[in-house]
């Protein structure tokens, strides 16, 4: 079956560290990969996306490369600041699954001035 | 503006009594979505829908039942069997006429069951 591991936070940074979020995947076939992230009460906003092996996905400063060979689709941003502070969820979408989104358990991001 | 709307936000009830979660979205999607979210645990997916008048259970659908008699409807009624309701609650849609499209959510509906 599907499955997405992310790495355990929380991840506690300070404002214009350097950022790596940790995502592998379980999948048969070709997966399309995602990243969400909620902030405080509220849902989840699509971050970015890669539908196919090497895409890299960009949004707001953050990057993730989609890598076949390795399973894997780490989050990353050069500089972040404490607005960025939410908790971020990977996630895969597989042909064949009815559209279900499968997702990891979040990495829950704090970073202080 | 186009979105998923979740009401209320914050819902309050006493153990034993059936509460109905409202999710409207705007966006023409086909398919809609439940989810709920436990500190910890992630998304878990209770029911979804693909067309009206069609929905499937999923992983977690004991004492949750649905209904999807509008395309822009798809309330989740959370049932006095359910053990455990108290919980964050996320609707979510989806465009399934692109393969890649993402999931849009709506900002959650967190139930309090004392």
């Amino acid at each position: 079956g599907n499955s997405v591991t992310q790495m355990e936070g929380p991840v506690t940074l300070s404002e214009e560290a350097f950022l790596t979020i940790n995502c592998t995947y379980t999948a048969t076939g070709y997966p399309s990969l995602f990243w969400y992230v909620q902030y405080p009460g509220e849902g989840l906003q699509l971050l970015l996306k890669a539908t196919k092996a090497d895409d890299k996905g960009s949004n707001k400063g953050f990057e993730a490369t989609y890598r076949k060979e390795t399973t894997s689709f780490h989050l990353e941003k050069g500089s972040v600041q404490v607005s960025d502070s939410a908790v971020y969820f990977c996630a895969l979408l597989n042909t064949g699954t009815a559209s279900k989104l499968t997702f990891g358990t979040g990495t829950r991001l704090q970073v202080t001035l | 503006d186009g979105g998923i709307t979740q009401s209320p936000k914050y819902l309050f009830r006493k153990e034993g009594q059936n509460v109905t979660l409202s999710c409207e979205q705007n966006l023409n999607h086909d398919a809609m979505y439940w989810y709920r979210q436990d500190p910890g645990q992630g998304l878990r997916l209770i029911y979804y829908s693909q067309i009206v008048n069609d929905f499937q259970k999923g992983d977690i659908a004991e004492g949750y039942s649905v209904s999807r008699e509008k395309k822009e409807s798809f309330p989740l009624t959370v049932t006095s069997a359910q053990k455990n309701p108290t919980a964050f609650y996320l609707c979510a849609s989806r465009n399934t006429g692109g393969n890649n499209s993402p999931l849009h959510f709506g900002n959650g509906t967190r139930l309090t069951v004392t």
